[in-house]
């Protein structure tokens, strides 16, 4: 669903390095979420905002903080990278109509920390 | 906590077999729970979900409180069924955050 980007797709980056990884969306929903991706573990909540000024830790949020800068958009933030953070990140965002939710992933950003 | 698990990280079937990916959950309350598939090179997206007792693609999934299961199943399987599927779980208390199983990838061979 192209109405949620995320930027950089790819990225390498060496152990220490703060990088930031953007999140943006044009569905207007409140809810967003970033999730990593580690094979054999599932999807991993980091955090999550349900609205601008709103921001909750989730299962992994250590190592990581966030910032929702606007309704549109949720960046992440790596402020020291540490190898074990090489992962695939998914940013999403969700609505809640008729008491049921959907989330809509964005394409995921793949980090490599060296 | 909630949980979710599945049992298998990988499961192959020939076309026009039936499949069936498992999926365990724990939790006290009443779980809203869903089906996400990500098909190579695609976003992860909404299958279905237990509330609406819908079939999508040929796929069922029916909620089981007693087994505390939600196994997604398939009578005949398709080549473009092969995809990496997530069993997730929303709590009712903190409604919005799933909670994912591990995934499992299926292949079906021709």
């Amino acid at each position: 669903d192209a109405d949620v980007t995320q930027t950089p797709r790819n990225r390498i980056t060496k152990t220490g390095k703060r990088i930031m990884l953007e999140c943006s969306q044009t569905k207007g929903h409140d809810r967003m979420y970033w999730y990593r991706q580690d094979p054999g573990l599932g999807l991993r909540l980091i955090y999550y905002s349900f609205d601008v000024k709103d921001i909750n830790k989730g299962e992994i949020s250590d190592g990581y903080s966030v910032s929702r800068q606007a309704q549109a958009k949720f960046s992440l933030s790596l402020e020291s990278a540490i190898p074990n953070q090489t992962a695939l990140y998914f940013c999403a965002t969700s609505d809640f109509r008729d008491s049921q939710e959907t989330q809509y992933f964005g394409p995921g950003t793949r980090l490599l920390v060296l | 906590a909630q949980r979710v698990t599945q049992p298998e990280k990988l499961l192959s079937v020939f076309k026009g077999a039936p499949v069936e990916l498992k999926c365990n959950y724990s939790y006290s309350g009443s779980p809203e729970l869903f089906w996400y598939v990500q098909y190579s090179r695609q976003r992860l997206q909404l299958l279905l979900r237990h509330i609406s007792r819908e079939s999508i693609k040929g796929f069922t999934a029916d909620l089981n409180k007693g087994e505390t299961s939600f196994h997604l199943k398939k009578p005949f399987a398709q080549e473009e069924d092969s995809a990496m599927y997530y069993c997730a779980l929303i709590d009712g208390t903190s409604y919005g955050k799933l909670t994912f199983g591990q995934g499992t990838i299926l292949t079906v061979h021709p």
